[in-house]
């Protein structure tokens, strides 16, 4: 079975920090890995992906994403937060072999200070 | 073109009652996944169709139901709901979930049992 930890529940940072939300998953198999972000009162939107490739993935919005095999991670950064950014932010995996079941971790919620 | 959409946005129901929410997916997807989300939680997954047929079920009683129609809408039912059922039900839309195209999610409707 897969799992997703997602090691800070809140983070609170000031405009134009730098930032990073950390995700750690468990898989006994290859996997795929996402993050979505999640803005009050609506749906998730896919901020990026990795499939396979190039571990340092881009993403829309300025974020970007390393994935560590070795370590079982896939952080999502930022080098210049601003206030839009305020979000819930959520890290999943998925099964290359199933048909897209997403495991999604707890989410992070990121608050930007002026 | 639209995205996914989800009726209605809200409602309020009874503890027993019975309960249906409805998607439209993206036109040309094909697949329609269900997910719960109890606030503060990530989302969870409940069903998974393609091509009008279930291709995968996640971990829910038997209270919960879904179907897909021949023009790939999708209908979720919840049967004797109960107070733990209230929260926001999302349904994501892709093209073909076999070859992980992105999930595309809708804004979710907001499940009240009272």
């Amino acid at each position: 079975a897969q799992s997703v930890t997602q090691l800070d529940s809140q983070v609170p940072v000031f405009e134009e920090a730098p930032v990073e939300l950390r995700c750690n998953y468990s898989s006994s198999v290859s996997v795929y890995l996402f993050w979505y972000v999640q803005y009050p009162n609506q749906g998730l939107q896919l901020l990026l992906k990795y499939l396979s490739g190039s571990t340092l993935v881009k993403g829309i919005n300025g974020f970007e994403a390393e994935f560590n095999k070795s370590q079982t991670s896939f952080h999502l950064r930022k080098p210049s937060v601003h206030i839009s950014d305020t979000a819930e932010y959520f890290c999943a995996v998925s099964d290359p072999q199933g048909a897209q079941k997403l495991v999604f971790g707890q989410g992070t919620r990121l608050t930007i200070n002026p | 073109d639209a995205g996914v959409t989800q009726s209605p946005t809200h409602l309020i129901k009874t503890r027993g009652q019975h309960v249906t929410l409805r998607c439209s997916p993206i036109s040309g997807h094909k697949s329609v996944s269900w997910y719960q989300q109890v606030l503060g939680q990530g989302p969870q997954f409940i069903f998974q169709y393609y091509e009008k047929e279930e291709r995968g079920r996640g971990n829910f009683p038997d209270r919960f139901s879904a179907r897909q129609f021949p023009n790939y809408s999708s209908e979720l039912n919840v049967n004797a709901l109960l107070l733990g059922d209230s929260a926001l039900y999302l349904c994501a839309s892709s093209f073909n979930p076999l070859m992980n195209t992105e999930a595309f999610f809708g804004q979710g409707t907001r499940l009240t049992v009272v």
